[in-house]
């Protein structure tokens, strides 16, 4: 069974700069979380969806924005790009919203912004 | 949420048992502890969950005392492969706050 893709796999952007990440879970799962992973940090949340509705969201900016489609991919979206958002994005899921469960994460989108 | 303090940073060599503790002295009554195991470049990889006692899986065991103020990861004979960050997590997991994660302990394996 495919585990979660997210694309592109690296990315290059210049400050100011708008980006979309793309994320799609495990076949069967409901719910996507994105987190943020700065070097030689742990990952931070930024956000969960689950039936296409926010159920969650971290400490970030409104430059962070992101939706769930009705396949239950999901996209997230950066506005205005700053130097300190260059980071390690990753997308997890998992079957339900709510319940202790595993996450099941994808390999991430290196973001370098320049 | 519950803070966790993990060791930075540990050592040990291949084919011996590996026990990394985690503290997280305010675990709340519905809390359960995970730990993730993440390797360079990659997403964090679930080990094992818990809510007291003792958990075992095919990889990992985990060991939590009747406080629940602490917990350890245990690694049985460890390999090269298993260097790698390990995270303990404290939480309902995946509800509306979403994992938290603390900066986790570098496990370094030697032959």
């Amino acid at each position: 069974d495919a585990g979660v893709t997210q694309s592109p796999t690296h990315l290059i952007k210049t400050r100011g700069q708008h980006v979309t990440l793309r994320c799609s879970p495990i076949s069967g799962h409901k719910s996507v979380s994105w987190y943020q992973q700065v070097l030689g940090q742990g990952p931070q949340f930024i956000f969960q969806y689950y039936e296409k509705e926010e159920r969650g969201r971290g400490n970030f900016p409104d430059r962070f924005s992101a939706r769930q489609f009705p396949n239950y991919s999901s996209e997230l979206n950066v506005n205005a790009l700053l130097l300190g958002d260059s980071a390690l994005y990753l997308c997890a899921s998992s079957l339900d919203w709510g319940r202790v469960d595993e996450q099941y994460f994808g390999p991430g989108t290196r973001l370098t912004v320049t | 949420l519950a803070k966790t303090t993990q060791p930075i940073s540990m050592d040990s060599y291949e084919g011996q048992e590996v026990n990394i503790t985690c503290s997280h002295n305010n675990i709340a009554t519905n809390d359960y502890i995970t730990w993730y195991q993440q390797f360079p470049s990659q997403g964090p990889r679930f080990i094992i969950q818990g809510y007291k006692t003792k958990v075992t899986n095919e990889v990992a065991s985990l060991f939590i005392p009747a406080d629940r103020k602490s917990s350890t990861l245990s690694l049985p004979r460890v390999s090269l492969s298993d260097t790698a960050v390990y995270y303990c997590l404290v939480g309902r997991g995946g509800g509306a706050d979403g994992l938290t994660f603390g900066k986790g302990t570098h496990l370094i394996i030697q032959p």
